[in-house]
């Protein structure tokens, strides 16, 4: 098993320029996540789905949209980018319908935007 | 509003003896507490889950306690190893919203020979 995968793991932006990040996960878990982690301020969360077809907002959602597209992907998108976006974006899963509340990440996407 | 706290100066222990991390949380009650492993440059790996309704809880060389009085979590590594040395992380979670994990900032952790 893979596990959580990230794709990309580097990317570069320029201002108001857009991307998409793409993560998936082959554990069968329902509830998939998307935090933002900065030096000094944790890992925070940005968006997650419970199950396939939902999505929630989480701590900090401004300049976000987020696909659940299967059980498997769940994408982020940045339509603007901004200087302030520039960060280490992680993608995680889990399962706790089952009881099962811990949560595994993907190796991450590096993000810089000038 | 739900805060949490780790130490944010890293902890530089001598191999062999026991690591003590701390994490505390204010203004909420956590249905259960995680803490997970970050080396650099990668995303944080599960090392264990402890539940309100237990006092501690054990993994190898791992222990961890959770005092809901205090609002306090223990991680402890005994005979600790250079191995050992990452940020750790705890995650206290609330019983308003057991899906979502809250994280702290971490604490650096430095095992030197």
């Amino acid at each position: 098993n893979a596990g959580v995968t990230q794709t990309p793991k580097f990317q570069v932006l320029k201002t108001g320029q857009s991307m998409t990040l793409q993560c998936a996960q082959d554990m069968n878990h329902n509830s998939m996540y998307w935090y933002r982690q900065d030096p000094g301020m944790g890992l925070r969360l940005i968006y997650y789905s419970a199950s396939e077809g939902t999505t929630d907002k989480g701590e900090v959602p401004n300049g976000y949209n987020v696909s659940r597209l299967n059980k498997r992907e769940f994408s982020l998108r940045l339509e603007s980018a901004a200087p302030s976006q520039t960060s280490v974006y992680f993608c995680a899963s889990s399962a706790p319908g089952s009881g099962s509340y811990e949560q595994y990440f993907g190796p991450g996407t590096r993000l810089t935007v000038t | 509003s739900q805060k949490i706290e780790q130490n944010s100066e890293a902890l530089n222990i001598q191999e062999g003896k026991t690591a003590t991390l701390t994490c505390n949380y204010t203004n909420y009650s956590p249905a259960y507490l995680q803490w997970y492993r970050q080396d650099p440059g990668r995303g944080p790996v599960f090392l264990l889950l402890i539940r309100e309704n237990e006092k501690e809880k054990r993994k190898e060389r791992l222990k961890v306690t959770f005092d809901t009085t205090l609002k306090q979590s223990l991680f402890h590594i005994t005979a600790s190893q250079p191995a050992d040395s990452a940020t750790y992380l705890c995650a206290p979670t609330p019983w308003s919203n057991t899906d979502k994990l809250i994280f702290g900032t971490g604490t650096r952790l430095q095992v030197f020979p």
